[in-house]
């Protein structure tokens, strides 16, 4: 069925440093993943997405790489500022299917 | 441009009661979605409405129903509550069409069922 988790519930760094979140999906039909970040009393903010025939995409401060052979997805955030210290989801789409399906979210804390 | 927007932000009801909430999309998107985030948990999907018409559904039972208006807004009815439907409900909207699921999300309604 449908799964979407991630490895790690919590990640601290230190600021300045990088930040990997990385989440596993089992979905093979899957090819349309999001990474949101969502700040505490608020809705998710979308951060960046990857379509499954990528494997690499970059925007500002932050990458996606997704690794179909195993499933995988990873978002990288470099250099990490206070201001990123949140919980970082990532979800899967199927083609023909509505719906988002997300993980359990990372709790990424940035100690100054 | 403003964003999705929710109302009301908080609302505390008791079992048995019904509720509405409400939700106007992003400017220019006409699909809007509804999810449902319990304490420490990620978004699940509740269904989404795109031409007025209820286009999927997640599993949620039908005491969760919906409805969404010409202007593309849209209401989350619940009837009959329960405890366990004590969650922050979200609104997403998106453009149909446009590819993949990029969702915009409203910062959603607390609701409390005591």
């Amino acid at each position: 069925g449908e799964n979407v988790g991630l490895h790690l519930p919590t990640l601290s760094v230190q600021e300045g440093d990088n930040s990997i979140i990385n989440c596993a999906y089992s979905n093979s039909a899957s090819d349309y993943f999001i990474w949101y970040k969502q700040e505490s009393g608020k809705g998710p903010q979308f951060i960046i997405d990857i379509r499954s025939n990528m494997d690499k995409r970059q925007g500002q401060r932050v990458t996606v790489l997704l690794n179909k052979t195993v499933k995988h997805l990873s978002l990288q955030i470099a250099a990490t500022q206070p201001g990123d210290s949140a919980v970082y989801f990532c979800a899967e789409n199927q083609g023909g299917s509505e719906k988002l399906v997300f993980g359990k979210g990372t709790k990424l804390t940035v100690n100054p | 441009d403003a964003g999705v927007t929710q109302s009301p932000t908080h609302l505390i009801k008791t079992r048995g009661q019904q509720v509405t909430l409400r939700c106007s999309p992003k400017s220019g998107h006409d699909t809007v979605s509804w999810y449902q985030q319990a304490l420490g948990q990620g978004p699940q999907f509740i269904f989404q409405y795109y031409e007025e018409e209820e286009r999927q559904r997640g599993n949620f039972p039908d005491r969760f129903s919906g409805h969404q208006f010409p202007n593309y807004s849209s209401e989350l009815n619940v009837n009959a509550l329960l405890l366990g439907d004590s969650a922050l409900y979200l609104c997403a909207s998106s453009l149909d069409g446009t590819g993949g699921k990029k969702l915009f999300f409203g910062s959603g309604t607390q609701l409390s069922v005591l």
